[in-house]
This record gives C-alpha cells, structure tokens and sequence, in this order.
C-alpha cells in the first residue's frame, strides 16, 4: 500500500465541485511540500499543483491545492467531462528518503 | 518548451539489464534535479529515482535499490537508468521527469516489460 492515502474514486456532476484528500504522515505531508498531478488517460502525468497550493501557468484556477497538518486536499471546481482522470499526490518523505505517491484517486465526472 | 524523450524500453527476461535514456531539450539540463518514475500497468505511479544537478547526489526506491543506478551526461542533457537483475514486477511504463518543485514535465515514457 501508498505511504499517502487517497480515496481510490470520486464522482460528481459537471459544474459541480469535487475534494480530493491526501493523508500522509509528519515525515512527509507534515513537513514537506505537496505537488498533485493529473493523469489523463492513455498519457503521461502533467503537474496540477506545487508547493502546496500553487499553478503552474497554464493550469486554470479551477484547480486548488490545500495542506493542514499531516493532510492535503486538491480542489476541482466547475467540473467538466475533460477533467476525468487519476489524481495523484506526492511529497518528499524526510525519513525514507524517497519521494512517496499517493495511491491515485479515480475521478469520474457523471 | 522543456521536452524530455525516453528510450531504451523493451522486452527482457528475468535477471537481464536494460538502459533507459531520457533525452532532454528546452533547458540548462545541469540546473535541475532528474527523476525516474515507473507505473505498472493498471497500478499507480511508482517514484524510482533522482539525481541532482551535478550527478553528485543520488537517492533510490528500496525496491529498486542495488539493482538500478542512475546517471546522467550534462554535456549531452541525457538521464539514464541503468536496470540489472531485473524482475517482473519491474515491468512498468517508465516515466523521466524534471525535478524542482513538482515534477514537471514529464517524458511520453517507455515501456519495460520482464518476462520469460
């Protein structure tokens, strides 16, 4: 199993907004920065969210990132059917040194 | 534009090697931090290694650790990963990334299958 913790899915209606946790633990969540990415299928992963809550350009702002404590939540609003796809967190991990994933969250856009 | 490009993907039977190459353009290659990632097919993304800026400093995965080395040719901007003693659960679409804060952009990756 993932050193972080996602839901495996998510679903909500298009427009609608949906939440997607990350729960690590003090080694990681808690004291390193946390990057989302978003895999669409058939390709590779593109950068979502970095340093906890910043875009890169071109991710529209729809697209938040949110860390307390030990946890981190990615935030979609506006739904829209382009936007199902895998959901990943990752962090570093100060006491394996290693960089550590969550296991992926599905999200599905009804 | 940053674009990476894998190779050196393929077909392999248990305990063969393999070299992967990551071909990087669009950026001072030697200012960044270069990992590999791996994803099994249906599985979640799997971080395999990284290197800093100047080869100097390497970390692996415990899964990969003594069996895979990670290297890089800044006067050519090319990662590489070398793969020894290789296994089936190595079988994985292997990605190269820029590091930094996040990992971006990513490479197309290239797929290693271990099979007799």
């Amino acid at each position: 199993q993932s050193v972080l913790t996602q839901p495996p899915s998510v679903s909500a209606a298009p427009g609608q907004k949906v939440s997607i946790s990350c729960s690590g633990s003090s080694s990681n969540i808690g004291s390193n920065y946390v990057s989302w990415y978003q895999q669409l299928p058939g390709t590779a992963p593109k950068l979502l969210i970095y340093d906890n809550n910043k875009r890169p350009s071109g991710i529209p702002d729809r697209f938040s990132g949110s860390k307390s404590d030990t946890s981190a939540t990615l935030g979609i609003t506006g739904l829209q059917t382009g936007d199902e796809a895998d959901y990943y967190c990752g962090t570093w991990d100060s006491s394996l040194s290693a960089v550590v994933f969550g296991g992926g969250t599905k999200l599905t856009v009804l | 534009e940053v674009q990476l490009l894998e190779s050196g993907g393929g077909s392999v039977q248990p305990g063969g090697s393999l070299r992967l190459s990551c071909a990087a353009s669009g950026l001072n290659f030697n200012n960044y931090a270069m990992c590999w990632v791996r994803q099994a097919p249906g599985k979640g993304l799997e971080w395999v290694s990284a290197i800093n800026g100047n080869g100097g400093t390497t970390y692996y995965a415990d899964s990969v650790k003594g069996r895979f080395t990670i290297s890089r040719d800044n006067s050519k901007n090319t990662l590489f990963l070398q793969m020894n003693s290789l296994r089936a659960e190595d079988t994985a679409v292997y990605y190269c990334a820029k590091g930094g804060s996040g990992f971006d952009p990513w490479g197309q990756g290239t797929l290693v299958t271990v099979s007799s």
